[in-house]
């Protein structure tokens, strides 16, 4: 069973002050690892997907990083805007189905 | 405006009186699912559907029905509701799966009582 594990929960931080989400899976084979943001009231919305260890994908002061046992989303000079919970979900081989982590809720203060 | 949309948004109802939840995408996805929200779970799949006429369970799909008759619209039904699936349900809709973007809706927020 696909298994995924986000910490912390929530995370405060001074505007500009840098940091990073983790994001750890466990998966049989991974096809898939994509992170969303979710602001309060609305859907989640597409950031990246990540295909392979090693491989790494920016927008904006977001950089998504990935290793064959977590994933790290890493956020630069952070904004206000930026506030919002970040959600991590891989899908494996053999399933057509995504699997989601409870997500960091990162508040970010001017 | 490419979006997904559902409705109702939000649904207040009692135990067992059959509900449905509609989902509409008008992208041309082939690909949608539903998923429900809740407080430490996170969001878990309760039914995806790769094509018409073509559904599958997700994680959590005792107590829910879905139906694929045309590519742009994958309701939710719930025939006899119990206090339990009080939760935030979202559905979404992707180009060509998983692994594609996933478009999400709004979100219908479902009270049970």
């Amino acid at each position: 069973e696909d298994q995924v594990t986000q910490s912390p929960e929530a995370l405060r931080l001074q505007e500009g002050e840098s940091s990073s989400l983790n994001c750890s899976y466990t998966v049989s084979g991974l096809r898939g690892l994509f992170w969303y943001r979710q602001d309060p009231g609305k859907g989640p919305e597409f950031l990246f997907t990540l295909y392979s260890a090693g491989e790494e994908k920016e927008k904006e002061r977001l950089k998504a990083t990935l290793t064959k046992k977590e994933s790290f989303l890493h956020i630069t000079a952070p904004k206000p805007e930026d506030s919002a919970t970040y959600l991590c979900a891989v899908q494996g081989f053999g399933n057509e189905k995504l699997t989601f982590g409870t997500g960091t809720r990162l508040t970010i203060i001017p | 405006e490419a979006q997904v949309t559902q409705n109702p948004r939000y649904l207040i109802t009692v135990t067992g009186k059959k509900l449905t939840v509609t989902c509409s995408q008008n992208m041309n996805h082939e690909y949608m699912s539903w998923y429900r929200q809740d407080p430490g779970l996170g969001l878990r799949q309760i039914y995806y559907s790769m094509n018409v006429e073509v559904t599958d369970k997700g994680d959590v799909p005792e107590g829910y029905k879905v139906s694929r008759k045309e590519k742009r619209n994958f309701p939710l039904i719930l025939e006899s509701p119990s206090p339990n699936q009080t939760s935030l349900y979202f559905c979404a809709s992707s180009p060509s799966g998983p692994l594609a973007e996933q478009y999400f809706g709004p979100g219908t927020r479902l009270t049970v009582t």
